[in-house]
């Protein structure tokens, strides 16, 4: 079965720390992987796309990496900020064209 | 340019009604995707268009759910007889041609609540 998880499913952290988010994927035969920011009445926006071939991918603030082998990714936030906040949503696309979703990680950023 | 728009952003709805569910896709994007979160868990696939071609309908949840889309224009996911595990937000996305390896563009959502 194919499944992303993400952990943890809440973190708090004060303003300018740097923060990890992970997610994890069951079968190594993805195609690519993105890490997507939900905020309220907003939908989603896509952060940073990671392609299969590829080890990390970086914007910004915002560095991703990805690990087939043990079938992880990490989201790194540099020097948080308040606007931040938001739920991030980590989405496997598997080789036979299936797109999953992480449950999601809410972040909150305290002034 | 405007993004992908949904309507409307919240419904509560009594349990058994039927609920119309719409989707503006960005201009000239030829698929569109439906999603549903419920709380706490992930994004779960639908249902997509892609042009004229028939829709893929294998992440309907049951024979309740429908969506039909003209064209590359506007979409509509109907419900009926709605339940309260029905109750979620319901997402909606465009992109330029069919493949989720494609970036998709989301809309907000709309909120579903069934009583």
């Amino acid at each position: 079965k194919q499944e992303v998880t993400q952990i943890p499913a809440a973190l708090s952290v004060p303003e300018g720390e740097n923060l990890v988010l992970n997610c994890s994927f069951t079968d190594s035969a993805i195609y690519n992987l993105q890490w997507f920011r939900q905020d309220p009445g907003k939908g989603l926006t896509s952060l940073l796309l990671i392609q299969s071939s590829q080890r990390e991918q970086t914007s910004g603030r915002l560095n991703a990496s990805l690990d087939k082998s043990s079938g992880r990714s990490t989201l790194y936030i540099a020097a948080s900020q308040p606007g931040d906040s938001a739920t991030y949503l980590c989405a496997v696309l598997y080789n036979n064209n299936d797109m999953r979703f992480g449950a999601g990680t809410r972040l909150t950023v305290k002034p | 340019g405007a993004g992908v728009s949904q309507s409307p952003s919240n419904k509560v709805t009594e349990k058994g009604k039927d609920v119309e569910l719409r989707c503006d896709p960005i201009s000239g994007h030829t698929a569109l995707y439906w999603y549903r979160q419920r709380l706490g868990q992930g994004l779960e696939f639908l249902i997509y268009f892609q042009g004229n071609s028939a829709p893929d309908k294998s992440g309907l949840p049951s024979d309740r759910f429908s969506a039909e889309r003209t064209g590359e224009s506007v979409s509509t996911l109907t419900i009926q007889r709605t339940q309260q595990e029905d109750s979620a937000v319901y997402l909606c996305a465009s992109s330029p041609l069919y493949s989720f390896s494609y970036e998709q563009y989301f809309g907000p959502g709309t909120r579903l609540t069934v009583t």
